[in-house]
This record gives C-alpha cells, sequence and structure tokens, in this order.
C-alpha cells in the first residue's frame, strides 16, 4: 500500500519562503500511473487546492498562488516538494501532500494523503 | 473563475436522510467528487465521478449530478457520519481543481 509522508519545518518567517517535502513509499513516482498533488487547510477552514504535478515535470497551479508557487518532483528520491515564497500570516494552515491516479488527466480524485503537517508563519 | 456553493451546516436526526448540495455554474457538466474528512484526519473520498463509490465505502452513501446542482446523500444516517463534507470539481477553463467551502455534518 502506497503513503506518503510530508516533511519540513513547522515554522517559516514572514516574507521567507515555505518549502516542504512529501515522500512517496510503497510505490514508484515514476510509474507514469499518478499525479501528485498538494493541498492546504488554513485552522478551521476549508480545503485550498495549491497545486499537481505529473512525474514528467508538468504542472498545474491554483491562479491565485501561481505567482508565489514551485512543486516539482525528484523521481530518484521518489520524492516531490512545494515552494512558496514571500508567506504571510495567511500562509498558515495544516499542508497536506495526495496522490491521484492518472486515469485520464490531473482531475481525478486525491484517493491517498499524506498525514498532513503544520506550518505556522511567523516571525 | 468558477465557483462551488455549499451550504455551511446541515442537521439530521440520526437514521434519517441527509442531502448535502454543490451548487456550480452549469456543474452537471462536469464531474464531480466527494470528500468526507473528520476532526484532526486527512480527506477520505466517498463518491467519485458524480456517483461512484470507493469500494469501502458504505452503500448508504451516493451521489447525483445535474444542471446547476451535485447532491451527496447519506440515508440512515449515522452518529459516525459526523464530518465536513467538500465536493471537487476540475475547471478546465483555465485547467485548475476547485474545492467548495464544505458542510458541517451534524447528527442530531
Amino acid at each position: 500500500q502506497m503513503q506518503l509522508q510530508e516533511s519540513g519545518p513547522g515554522l517559516v518567517k514572514p516574507s521567507e519562503t515555505l518549502s516542504l517535502t512529501c515522500t512517496v513509499s510503497g510505490g514508484s513516482i515514476n510509474s507514469g500511473n499518478y499525479y501528485w498533488g498538494w493541498i492546504r487547510q488554513p485552522p478551521g477552514k476549508g480545503l485550498e487546492w495549491i497545486g499537481t504535478i505529473y512525474y514528467s515535470g508538468h504542472t498545474y497551479y491554483n491562479p491565485s498562488l501561481k505567482s508565489r508557487v514551485t512543486v516539482s518532483v525528484d523521481t530518484s528520491k521518489n520524492q516531490f516538494s512545494l515552494e512558496l515564497t514571500s508567506v504571510t500570516a495567511a500562509d498558515t494552515a495544516v499542508y497536506y501532500c495526495a496522490r491521484m491516479e492518472a486515469v485520464a488527466g490531473p482531475y481525478d480524485t486525491f484517493d491517498i494523503w499524506g498525514q498532513g503537517t503544520m506550518v505556522t508563519v511567523s516571525a | 473563475s468558477y465557483v462551488l456553493t455549499q451550504p455551511p451546516s446541515v442537521s439530521v436526526a440520526p437514521g434519517e436522510t441527509a442531502r448535502l448540495t454543490c451548487g456550480g455554474n452549469n456543474i452537471g457538466s462536469k464531474s464531480v467528487h466527494w470528500y468526507q474528512q473528520k476532526p484532526g484526519q486527512a480527506p477520505v473520498v466517498v463518491i467519485y465521478y458524480d456517483s461512484d463509490r470507493p469500494s469501502g465505502i458504505p452503500e448508504r452513501f451516493s451521489g447525483s449530478n445535474s444542471g446547476n446542482t451535485a447532491t451527496l446523500t447519506i440515508t440512515r444516517v449515522e452518529a459516525g457520519d459526523e464530518a465536513d463534507y467538500y465536493c471537487q470539481v476540475w475547471d478546465r477553463s483555465d485547467d485548475h481543481l476547485i474545492f467548495g467551502a464544505g458542510t458541517k455534518l451534524t447528527v442530531l
């Protein structure tokens, strides 16, 4: 059974860059069978999609975050990553990484999720 | 950009039927997925592609999608169904994924 695990700093200073990594175990990120995504959830609020990447490196981003977001994949490490620049308190959230089956395109469900990691933006 | 509208809260008594809606302009032309999220947990898919149910999800969960409204229906509601429910679509106009704001289902 494939598993995903987020890792990265739990505290980031305002104006700095938030960097998270998702490690995939129990399967290959390079298989071409899946898309890989980042979703976040501010405390007490709903889900917000950040971006999705295919193993080839093709990306899709939330238009509201696109200017600050980079999602990348490292197939040698079986990981994919998120960078969010110029963070503010509004970026404080639980960040999830998740898997999506690549049946027809990046519009399927996220069927496997990491446990989520809380990132707080504060000086 | 495309907007999904979900009621903030729905309350039902145990054993009754809950209908959670997800509104959007001509949403019937899109594929809608539904997630259940319990406190402190990651979301779980309960319905995909409008009306399909993943293995392990009770038959009490069903979905429909037509016109401007998609609906998640939960029959014979149980206390364990109390959770937040989110709908999800893909907006092909600019290739991005959208979640609804979520509905908190309370079992009275």
